[in-house]
């Protein structure tokens, strides 16, 4: 595609349901990451996909957290068990390998009430 | 541990100003420095990509320094505009030959007509 494609742009959702959020990156980017940004926060790295494994998920917060790509394209980061404080917009970002320019998807913004 | 860091946190000028953003990062063993821009409610766009090896990276009204040694890069924006208005983040490459990113906590800049 011509750029990230990130859905859905905002959720809502009650504590302690799951959520789903899905990353499409540019078609042939090998590389994709999450990241989060919580409100006053920097951007905080979550995971980094080379093709379909994850070499690195050092920046997962808890076990409620997991990401999968399929196909090497599509990854879906999900949620469990959503608290409050994992309220953030969550960023998707591709590259065409993991040392060259990253570009960024316009995120998700989740609410957990 | 790499830290990155931007001063300042927020600034605001009038059209027409030339202005600098100051970023630092403690480790200078990088390959690579991105300058970020970010819309409120928005994703992020990459802006300028500078390598281990060059010095500067110019696209437009939009120059950027990287002096490794001293663990620091600036971003020089000319001749202001009310459209440059936005936040503008430097990020470095984590550890790990992975591509992922650590990010300062941004520059708010606000161009005033």
């Amino acid at each position: 595609g011509a750029g990230v494609s990130q859905s859905p742009s905002n959720k809502v959702t009650e504590k302690g349901k799951d959520v789903e959020l899905r990353c499409d990156p540019i078609s042939g980017h090998t590389a994709l990451y999450w990241y989060r940004q919580s409100l006053g926060q920097g951007l905080e790295f979550l995971i980094y996909f080379q093709g379909n494994s994850a070499p690195d998920k050092s920046g997962l917060p808890s076990d409620r957290f997991s990401a999968e790509r399929t196909g090497g394209s599509v990854s879906t980061l999900t949620i469990q068990r959503t608290q409050q404080e994992d309220s953030a917009v969550y960023l998707c970002a591709s590259s065409i390998q993991g040392t060259s320019q990253m570009f960024f998807g316009s995120g998700t913004q989740l609410s957990v009430l | 541990k790499q830290e990155v860091t931007q001063i300042p946190a927020a600034l605001s000028v009038p059209e027409g100003e030339n202005l600098v953003l100051n970023c630092s990062f403690t480790d200078s063993a990088i390959y690579n420095l991105q300058w970020f821009r970010q819309d409120p409610g928005k994703g992020l766009t990459s802006l300028l990509l500078i390598q281990s090896s060059q010095r500067e990276q110019t696209s437009g009204r939009l120059n950027a320094s990287l002096d490794k040694s001293s663990g620091r890069s600036t971003l020089y924006i000319a001749a202001s505009q009310p459209g440059d208005s936005a936040t503008y983040l430097c990020a470095v490459p984590g550890s790990g030959n992975t591509g992922k990113l650590i990010f300062g906590q941004g520059t708010t800049l606000q161009v005033k007509p």
